[in-house]
């Protein structure tokens, strides 16, 4: 499997602040996705990071309060804007289409740990 | 659209003895992969298993494998000579062939008693 890191790995923040959050991998991927989870429940997908176009957003997300960066095969963000406290939630970054593997399996990353305050 | 129902919201099980996660979904399709994934304390989501719905043999990896029954829509996960290393919260998860959203279920936390 691919070998993926976040950061930061958790953070406090105030209130009308935003935080990116970094998801880079060791080997060039096909796909890239960011999910909440939010305090006791389930993941939830937020948008597919596309390399070199606009991120493809699920119901309920949008790009205004969850801008995506995806600037190559390897590398995006996630930034969270103008935080309030019910976007306390862990954010998870998967990777799938690794070359030379299956790309059907997402693969994630440790997540982020957000509080907003 | 699919979904996928965990119907265990915990379970407990004591070390060494083997227990069952269960799972249901529903969906139109006929091709598509299901997924069991661990979330230690830590939040690492981690991939313990994978089916293809196209496969009749239940997939198998150490003491973890699953009981597929496609026309039931069943994809349950047993877990053999637990270990205290397997306490987590445990998810299914879903995915359409050809769509790359996994849907997950509402995840099963799972204690093992020493």
């Amino acid at each position: 499997s691919a070998v993926i890191s976040q950061k930061p790995s958790r953070d406090i923040c105030q209130r009308g602040t935003s935080l990116t959050i970094q998801c880079q991998v060791d080997s060039q991927v096909t796909m890239m996705f960011w999910y909440r989870q939010q305090p006791g429940q389930s993941l939830t997908l937020i948008a597919t990071a596309n390399q070199g176009s606009e991120a493809t957003y699920e119901s309920g997300f949008v790009i205004d309060k969850f801008p995506i960066s995806r600037p190559n095969l390897t590398f995006s963000t996630l930034t969270v804007s103008n935080m309030s406290p019910e976007d306390s939630s862990i954010y998870l970054c998967s990777v799938g289409g690794r070359s030379g593997y299956r790309t059907d399996t997402q693969y994630f990353g440790p997540g982020t740990r957000l509080t907003v305050l | 659209a699919q979904t996928v129902t965990q119907s265990q919201p915990e379970m407990s099980v004591q070390e060494a003895e083997t227990v069952t996660l269960s799972c249901t979904y529903d969906t139109s399709e006929s091709d598509y992969y299901l997924f069991w994934y661990k979330q230690p304390p830590s939040r690492q989501m981690i991939l313990v298993i994978r089916q293809e719905a196209y496969k009749q043999q239940n997939a198998t990896e150490n003491r973890f494998s699953v009981n597929f029954q496609k026309a039931a829509k069943s994809f349950s996960l047993k877990i053999s000579d637990s270990q205290l290393g397997d306490a987590a919260m445990y998810f299914c998860a879903y995915l359409f062939q050809g769509a790359q959203k996994l849907v997950f279920g509402q995840g099963t936390r799972l204690t093992i008693n020493p």
